[in-house]
């Protein structure tokens, strides 16, 4: 099993809908989460981090839920630049500091 | 956006050279990290560095080689290329290293390196 899962969709929705990722992660000694947008052969871009208290920024918000060991984000009003692939981070500091990075979710906002 | 450069941006070689690809950054950050990104994998480490001559191995780390002898430079050298290293190669940085500095990394543009 992958310390860090995605589901890999494709995601297809139409503009102004809302759409939400999960990413699962294993290890309970991890404390730090991203969320990142990757654009095709682009380099990946920090989207926002995630705060336990949950935290928004715009369209997006990021939430926490370390009892059950997800983080998700929901995107509200989608546009056609949103589309992307949206790559989920956990950050572990036990067994030595590790970034894992998900695989990623594909997103497609259609006209 | 952070002020990392990597060079080549893309390199075709053949099997048994050795290839080095450089990252460069002007932020002044301590810890800079080299990724490959493949289909169905996502980002793996390959290296890291968190100072000056300070490195250390990441989850895909045979093959490959790293030194950081200025802060702003970090290389990553492939001493005999194989098929298997075909990949893009991204650097990133970070002010911060430890999980408690939620610090998080930026990504150079990438490397698309073949090797026929």
């Amino acid at each position: 099993r992958k310390e860090v899962e995605q589901d890999p969709g494709p995601f297809n929705v139409p503009e102004g809908a809302t759409v939400a990722f999960n990413c699962t992660y294993s290890n309970s000694a991890s404390q730090s989460f991203f969320w990142y947008r990757q654009d095709c052969r682009k380099e990946p871009k920090l989207l926002m981090s995630v705060y336990s208290s949950g935290n928004e920024d715009g369209r997006f918000t990021a939430q926490l839920n370390r009892a059950s060991q997800y983080i998700s984000l929901l995107i509200r009003d989608s546009k056609l630049s949103d589309s992307a692939t949206y790559l989920c981070v956990v950050e572990r500091g036990s067994g030595g500091f590790k970034t894992i990075f998900g695989a990623g979710t594909r997103l497609f906002v259609k006209a | 956006d952070a002020g990392i450069t990597q060079s080549p941006r893309h390199k075709v070689t053949e099997t048994g050279t050795p290839v080095t690809l450089r990252c460069h950054q002007t932020e002044n950050h301590r810890y800079m990290y080299w990724y490959r990104q493949d289909p169905g994998h996502g980002l793996r480490l390959i290296h890291y560095s968190y100072g000056v001559k300070d490195t250390d191995k990441g989850e895909v780390s045979d093959g490959y080689s790293v030194s950081r002898s200025k802060t702003e430079d970090f290389l990553l050298t492939l001493e005999s290329a194989t098929s298997s290293q075909t990949s893009v190669y991204f650097c990133a940085i970070s002010e911060g290293g430890t999980v408690y500095d939620n610090q998080p990394q930026h990504f150079g543009d990438g490397t698309r390196l073949s090797i026929l």
